[in-house]
């Protein structure tokens, strides 16, 4: 079975200063990635995909993760945080089920905060 | 988000209640998912659908039920809601290329 683990809960910048979040992955299979974003209060938007193609994935504002498949790692980066990326960010693996179809299996979320 | 809705977007209910939290999603997509969110682990599957009238248990199934009869709704069911039920629950379909699209989630306390 897959399963994510994100190696930090919470995470502090200052603003203007690199991003860097944790993930780690267990798949017994070419997996594919995801990491979503939760402002608060509000529902999950996906920030970015990886399913196979190019290692290095680039998402919505100015994030990118790079899949390294020797460490079994997928971290989420953005070269300079900017206030209004506080928020929740979850690492997802998709799980093929039975018939076919995907489910996502969650990471616990890392919260980051940014200050001024 | 766009296409999904979830409702109610807040419910208090008591211990012992029959609670029905509903999706509706105008997408015509196939497969239909129900997560519960605590803090500390992310989002858990309930259960998922992959057509009308077909269902099949996730991670944290007890105490939970759904029925797809038609392929715009997706229904989750609390047969005898209890405090451990209180989270907030969001609604998933699968978009595709575009991955998964979430409701905007329905916060339920049990009280």
């Amino acid at each position: 079975a897959q399963s994510v683990t994100q190696l930090d809960s919470h995470v502090s910048v200052s603003e203007g200063t690199p991003v860097l979040l944790r993930c780690n992955y267990s798949s017994s299979y070419s997996p594919s990635l995801f990491w979503y974003v939760q402002h608060p209060n509000k529902g999950l938007q996906l920030l970015l995909k990886y399913t196979s193609a190019a290692t290095l994935v680039k998402g919505i504002n100015g994030f990118e993760a790079e899949f390294k498949k020797s460490e079994t790692s997928f971290h989420l980066t953005k070269p300079s945080a900017h206030m209004s990326d506080a928020a929740e960010y979850f690492c997802v693996v998709s799980d093929r089920g039975s018939g076919g179809y995907n489910k996502l299996i969650f990471g616990a979320g890392t919260r980051l905060a940014v200050h001024p | 988000d766009a296409g999904i809705t979830q409702s109610p977007r807040h419910k208090v209910t008591e211990t012992g209640t029959p609670v029905t939290l509903r999706c509706h999603q105008t997408e015509n997509h196939r497969y239909m998912y129900w997560y519960r969110q605590d803090p500390g682990h992310g989002l858990r599957l309930i259960h998922y659908s992959y057509g009308v009238k077909d269902t099949d248990k996730g991670e944290v199934s007890d105490g939970y039920s759904v029925s797809r009869s038609k392929t715009e709704d997706f229904l989750l069911t609390l047969e005898s809601a209890t405090s451990s039920q209180t989270s907030v629950y969001f609604c998933a379909m699968d978009s595709g290329t575009s991955g998964y699209t979430f409701g905007s989630g329905t916060r339920l306390t049990v009280v």
